[in-house]
């Protein structure tokens, strides 16, 4: 039984420098979500897709993020120029038809921004 | 505004008794509400849920309780294990366009259970 995968785990970069993240979700799964959660928060939404359609953003998802997934299958957020204000865990999750309102998440990625 | 609240950012319990978390809501709209446990470095892994449209449900050792005139809900778990000692995520959820759901989190209570 195959979890929400994502990769990598770790990222540190430099201020300025762009970074993508890989979320592959449950592989029936419909509905694929992208999280952020700082430290001492509880995880925030950012954007969520149905099948390859991005249906919703946050307004917390600034122009310097973008979300992708092809062909519905897996999915990358990319975020561009990087601000220290971005570090932050990212968290996917999906969900299936039958018990949507289930997320079920990933480990996450960590985000350091030097 | 914080639409989901935890007021207790820590809660220790001995093993064997009962573990009482809270959370309160300001959204009547929300339609389920769930329970998320979540390890350091880990991603939130999902416990138990309810509907709006009921006042309790139970799986195992956990049941969830849910007041709407309060607009409060609480997780029970009993006995409580020292396993159990995590990061504990109150979320509400909201219908989105195309009928997916909106998590809205609390700040989350750390749970340690003592030997």
């Amino acid at each position: 039984d195959t979890g929400v995968s994502q990769d990598p785990r770790h990222k540190i970069t430099k201020r300025g420098q762009n970074v993508t993240f890989r979320c592959d979700p449950i592989s029936e799964h419909n509905r694929l979500y992208w999280y952020r959660q700082t430290l001492g928060q509880g995880p925030e939404f950012l954007t969520y897709f149905q099948n390859e359609a991005q249906l919703e953003k946050s307004r917390l998802l600034s122009d310097r993020f973008s979300a992708e997934r092809p062909k519905g299958s897996f999915s990358t957020l990319e975020i561009q120029r990087t601000e220290q204000g971005d570090s932050a865990m990212y968290l996917c999750a999906s969900s299936s038809r039958k018990d949507n309102e289930k997320l079920f998440f990933g480990s996450g990625t960590q985000l350091s921004v030097l | 505004d914080q639409q989901v609240k935890q007021n207790s950012p820590s809660l220790s319990v001995q093993e064997g008794r009962i573990s009482i978390l809270n959370c309160d809501y300001t959204n009547s709209m929300f339609d389920y509400f769930l329970w998320y446990k979540k390890y350091p470095a880990e991603g939130p892994t999902f416990l138990i849920s309810i509907s709006s449209i009921k006042d309790k449900n139970e799986d195992g050792r956990f049941t969830v309780f849910l007041n709407k005139s309060a607009k409060h809900l609480s997780l029970h778990i009993v006995p409580s294990q020292p396993g159990d000692s995590a990061v504990y995520f109150c979320a509400a959820s909201a219908i989105l366009t195309g009928g997916g759901n909106k998590l809205t989190f609390g700040t989350g209570t750390q749970l340690k259970v003592e030997l």
